[in-house]
């Protein structure tokens, strides 16, 4: 079974700029997520979809940050315009619908630098 | 607020001698629990989960974590390290409702001495 897929793996934009990150859940996961992982912290959490609608934003930086999820499948995530401190791993996520038995499942994350 | 905490940063142990992890949350009513491995460059792999039940859960790679309800604890152990299990860990909590919004301690750092 495939995983969540994530591009690019690695990301350096200089401060101002914009970056986009897309993610591939896997196959039949209704729920998608993206994490921010700075470092030396613990993942956060941006958003959560539920197929094609925001369940949870109440973390995402809205002046700057956007995601999207337009046919509840695959997602991006954009950052415009950076700052420094938006450095980090931006992780994707995805489950079945959130109940006791479902895993959540994380792909190897989209490393940014911004300098 | 909900919390997790970890309270040591870097842990170092010989191959071959146990672990133990140590891992508080603070929550209203007991959360789900979890406990993430994250390699150099990987994402996050799940070693084991608590929902309710037994209160010692069984995970993989031979790993295991008992949840302490008068403690707001869930620690997680291994009885023999392998260098192979050097990596960051972390514990996180989610709330028994339908959001299932994964709020995660800020890791333990495993080092493995030959």
């Amino acid at each position: 079974e495939a995983g969540v897929a994530q591009s690019p793996r690695y990301k350096i934009i200089e401060k101002r700029q914009s970056v986009a990150f897309w993610c591939n859940p896997i196959s039949g996961h209704a729920t998608l997520y993206w994490y921010q992982q700075i470092l030396g912290q613990g993942p956060k959490l941006l958003i959560q979809f539920q197929n094609n609608g925001v369940v949870d934003d109440s973390q995402l930086p809205k002046d700057r940050f956007s995601a999207e999820r337009l046919k509840g499948v695959d997602s991006t995530l954009k950052i415009q315009p950076a700052k420094l401190e938006d450095s980090a791993v931006y992780l994707c996520a995805s489950s079945l619908v959130p109940s006791s038995g479902n895993t959540i499942y994380f792909g190897e994350g989209s490393w940014l630098t911004v300098v | 607020a909900q919390s997790v905490t970890q309270p040591d940063i870097h842990i170092t142990v010989s191959e071959g001698a146990s672990l133990e992890l140590r891992c508080n949350y603070s929550y209203g009513a007991t959360p789900y629990l979890f406990w993430y491995v994250q390699s150099p460059g990987q994402g996050l792999q799940l070693l084991l989960k608590y929902f309710s039940g037994d209160t010692l859960v069984q995970g993989i790679k031979g790993f295991e974590a008992e949840f302490k309800r008068s403690q707001s604890s869930f620690n997680l152990r291994k009885p023999s390290v392998h260098w192979s299990d050097a990596a960051e860990y972390f514990c996180a909590v989610a709330p028994m409702d339908s959001s299932y919004k994964l709020i995660f301690g800020s890791g333990t750092r495993l080092l493995v001495r030959p």
